[in-house]
């Protein structure tokens, strides 16, 4: 079956420094691989996707993720973090159905300290 | 409106109850998700409609659990003699659809409606 982990349910960084919150996802077809970044009583919000292409996406609020086919993983990056990402995100992929719904995996939460 | 609206935010049942979640996607979408995120854990769906026709339920955890999308726009889930096991938060999201290009459409999500049974 298809899915998605993200090995850490929390991340510590201090403001300024670079950021990687990690996923890896199930080999089976291709990836389609999402971000998500979900506040507080607010819905999820994407950030970037890979369907094909280079392997370096950049998305909103200036983030970015790197593909790595070898590796399964598609973790998600930022040169310096703000305390303002301080937030819960989600790796997620599309499903196998016809249907375009996406699997997310757990969920990370990123602590960002001043 | 600008992005995906759910009703109510917020809902108390007793155990027993049925309950219906109201979400209005973005106007022109033709795909329409629901998911179910239960507590410290990520979003898993429950079904899928492209316009009115709902081509995927496979997700929906009983047969409790019902989805419509009469007219191709707004979408009701309803949940029948509420269970416990129900309270979670119900997400719903919308996106541009159509066969060309759907895997990589974006799903726009709305705020949810968090249901706790009592």
């Amino acid at each position: 079956a298809q899915s998605v982990a993200q090995p850490e349910d929390q991340v510590n960084v201090a403001e300024g420094n670079p950021l990687t919150v990690k996923c890896t996802y199930s080999v089976s077809g291709n990836p389609y691989l999402f971000w998500y970044v979900q506040y507080p009583n607010r819905g999820l919000q994407f950030l970037l996707k890979y369907i094909t292409g280079d392997n370096l996406v950049k998305g909103s609020y200036g983030f970015e993720a790197e593909f790595n086919k070898s590796q399964t993983s598609f973790h998600l990056k930022k040169p310096s973090a703000l305390v303002s990402d301080s937030a819960l995100y989600f790796c997620a992929r599309k499903g196998s159905s016809n249907t375009g719904k996406l699997i997310f995996g757990q969920g990370t939460t990123l602590q960002v300290k001043p | 409106g600008a992005g995906v609206s759910q009703s109510p935010r917020y809902k108390v049942a007793k155990r027993g109850q049925d309950v219906a979640l109201r979400c209005d996607p973005i106007s022109g979408h033709v795909s329409l998700f629901w998911y179910q995120q239960a507590l410290g854990q990520g979003p898993e769906f429950l079904t899928y409609f492209q316009n009115e026709a709902q081509l995927d339920k496979s997700g929906l955890p009983s047969d409790r659990f019902f989805a419509e999308r009469p007219e191709g726009s707004v979408s009701t889930l309803k949940i029948q003699r509420t269970q416990q096991e129900d309270s979670a938060v119900y997400l719903c999201a919308s996106s541009l659809g159509g066969r060309a290009g759907r895997w990589g459409n974006i799903q726009y999500f709305g705020a949810g409606t968090r249901l706790s049974v009592l």
